[in-house]
């Protein structure tokens, strides 16, 4: 089993540039949560879908974070343009709604801001 | 909105003691309680959980207990071993839905 699987595992960029982050859930699971951890605000729910639709993006900082899914197996998190605030490591998370909703994590992506 | 408090944030024991973290929530809808572990340099990785109809529930060496009146819930793990040390974090679902939110995290270091 392939567990989440997310890409890049980090990535460095420059404030103001367009950076994108991926998910592929476990196949099967129809919700897919993005997170962000940091060392200020610990764990903190961004947005999270189910069958592909948005359901909470309250946790979304600002207009600057998007998020999309396309289909069941893949999603992304766009921030444009970036800031070095934004310099976290951020996790996708998938579970099968109406199972027994447990969250399995990805292994995370590393942003660095400069 | 729902708030998780855990204690401590850092917890040292000797090898093959005990070692017990403590959360406490206040949404009284919530009813489901995750506990993850985080290894340097990875993700969260569930290790154990309980929902509202149970007030105990045990794996091996962890266990987790449930005081719903008092809307604390808590992680026990016995003979500690060195590979035990890592940030681990408890959760509680807002109004008994999907959404979770995280406790601040406790750093476990087993000493030798």
């Amino acid at each position: 089993d392939a567990g989440v699987i997310q890409s890049p595992r980090h990535e460095v960029t420059e404030m103001g540039q367009e950076v994108t982050l991926r998910c592929k859930p476990i196949s099967g699971h129809n919700s897919l949560f993005w997170y962000r951890q940091t060392m200020m605000r610990g764990l903190e729910l961004l947005i999270y879908f189910n069958n592909n639709v948005p359901i909470d993006d309250s946790g979304m900082p600002e207009d600057r974070f998007s998020a999309k899914m396309p289909n069941a197996s893949f999603s992304t998190l766009k921030i444009q343009p970036s800031e070095p605030r934004d310099s976290a490591v951020y996790f996708c998370a998938s579970s099968f709604k109406g199972g027994a909703n447990t969250q399995y994590f990805g292994p995370g992506t590393r942003l660095t801001v400069l | 909105g729902e708030n998780v408090e855990q204690h401590p944030s850092t917890l040292s024991v000797q090898e093959g003691d005990s070692a017990v973290i403590k959360c406490t929530y206040s949404d009284s809808a919530s009813n489901y309680f995750p506990w993850y572990k985080q290894e340097l340099g990875k993700g969260p990785q569930l290790i154990i959980d309980i929902r509202s109809n149970v007030g105990e529930k045990k794996d091996q060496r962890i266990a987790v207990t449930l005081n719903k009146t008092a809307k604390h819930f808590s992680l026990h793990i016995t003979e500690t071993q060195p590979e035990d040390s890592a940030v681990y974090f408890c959760a509680a679902n807002i109004q008994g839905a999907q959404k979770l939110v995280f406790g601040q995290g406790t750093r476990l270091t087993i000493n030798p």
